[in-house]
């Protein structure tokens, strides 16, 4: 069973880079047919799909975020990791880190984290 | 972006029933839509994958219809730990995106 632990400051000052690392167990994200990937959801919102890395570690961003987003990996490790720059408090949300599980007629998260608050603010 | 609405936003529903949600995309996304459960404080839980493939371990209760841009959840005979938010994702063209929730209420 594939388990996936975020990790990371729950407090950012605005302006700052919020980092977080996303622990995975049961399973290598080095393994084909698999994206790693990061999804957030506002206090009382729906959620938004930030980005994911891919097994052979390129990365892909949601155009919304993307000038200020960066998902990295270390498969030493097993862990692939967010930083978002320049929060504001618009960037206050729960993170979530998240398996895809890749093909060719469906994407879907099958395995999720248990998501971690970071709120912005000084 | 592909824009995902999911109708109704919230429903109030008793032990027993059939519930049924929607999803529609504003475009064709084929079969590459997935049904998510959201409990309070707890992470998405994958219920539905390629429109109507039941996820591994998920209740039969569960179903999943549609292709094209408009799809539907449907449950059966709703259970008190179906009470939660449901969401779809289209996951065709990036950016993946979500609906906007549909909370199950009890009635």
């Amino acid at each position: 069973q594939v388990q996936l632990q975020e990790s990371g400051p729950g407090l950012v000052k605005p302006s700052l880079t919020l980092s977080l690392t996303c622990s995975v167990s049961g399973g290598s994200i080095s393994s084909s047919g698999f994206f790693w990937s990061w999804v957030r959801q506002h206090p009382g919102k729906g959620l938004e799909w930030i980005g994911y890395i891919s097994y052979d570690g390129d990365p892909y961003y949601n155009p919304s975020l993307r000038s200020r987003v960066t998902i990295s990996s270390d498969t030493s490790k097993n862990q692939f990791s967010l930083k978002l720059t320049s929060v504001t408090a618009a960037d206050t949300a729960v993170y979530y880190c998240a398996r895809v599980n890749y093909g060719s007629d469906n994407n879907m998260f099958d395995f999720w984290g248990r998501g971690t608050l970071v709120t912005v603010s000084s | 972006d592909i824009q995902m609405t999911q109708s109704p936003s919230s429903l109030s529903a008793s032990v027993g029933d059939r519930v049924t949600i929607t999803c529609r995309a504003s475009q064709t996304i084929t079969k590459f839509l997935s049904w998510y459960q959201q409990r309070p404080g707890k992470a998405p839980k994958l219920l539905i994958y390629v429109a109507s493939n039941l996820q591994s371990g998920v209740p039969s209760r569960f179903s999943g219809s549609g292709s094209g841009t408009d799809f539907t959840l449907t449950i059966s005979s709703l259970q008190p730990e179906d009470f939660a938010t449901y969401y779809c994702q289209q996951s065709y063209i990036t950016p993946w995106t979500f609906g906007q929730g549909t909370k199950v209420e009890v009635k």
